[in-house]
């Protein structure tokens, strides 16, 4: 149980265009869902907090515009870089609250390469 | 000073050791503990949580919180090369956020 999936694995694209990056918990549902980016070598930095039905909240320094957040169903949450540029490569991680409240489980991740 | 601090490591143990692993918090109001194991280029997965002090039991995991010390451990028994892996200690407050500690690079030799 609480298997959460993310779709591209791998996505490669050309600077200035827009990516979309799924992130879907399969066996449970989430009303909350949160999304991290990850450097090589470095822990997970948190960029927002994705609610069902409602305005995601961004941490500090992240551009909303630029990142856009839609949870539109109890299982589903996408994040879109938009006009992607090369330093917005990265591993982006997303994660959904499990049922006892306060645990988070992973999807396996989406690494994103803008040339 | 970071919120959650832990020993990047790296850390080499010998098939069969004790992995001993910790971090230390600095906020009272962290509330739920956590530990994952991240292999590379995959995300997390989550090998245990706990929300009370003491030690809790899973396996060849074993998770302990000291929440007057602000320290919290994973240990983990009959290391096998396939514990290796990076492992991260997560604690989470009331607005379900989790921070994060640096994450410890864990490599058991056959």
């Amino acid at each position: 149980g609480a298997v959460v999936s993310q779709h591209p694995s791998r996505v490669i694209c050309k600077s200035g265009t827009s990516v979309k990056i799924e992130c879907r918990s399969l066996d449970f549902q989430a009303t909350t869902m949160f999304w991290y980016r990850q450097f090589p070598k470095q822990s997970l930095m948190l960029m927002a907090t994705s609610n069902e039905g409602s305005k995601a909240t961004y941490e500090q320094g992240v551009e909303k515009d630029k990142f856009l957040i839609n949870h539109a169903s109890l299982t589903l949450s996408t994040l879109t870089v938009t006009s992607a540029h090369p330093e917005d490569s990265s591993f982006y991680i997303c994660s959904a609250l499990g049922t006892a409240g306060y645990e988070q489980y992973f999807g396996p991740g989406t690494r994103l390469t803008v040339t | 000073q970071k919120e959650v601090e832990q020993d990047p490591g790296p850390l080499s143990v010998p098939e069969g050791a004790i992995v001993s692993l910790n971090c230390t918090y600095s906020n009272s109001a962290f509330q739920y503990f956590m530990w994952y194991r991240q292999y590379s280029r995959k995300g997390p997965e989550l090998l245990m949580y706990t929300y009370s002090s003491g030690n809790k039991e899973d396996g060849r995991f074993t998770a302990q919180v000291d929440k007057s010390s602000k320290y919290i451990s994973l240990f983990i028994r009959d290391s096998q090369p396939s514990d290796s892996a990076t492992y991260l200690c997560a604690i989470c407050s009331n607005d379900y956020k989790l921070s994060f500690g640096a994450g410890t690079t864990v490599t058991v030799r056959a």
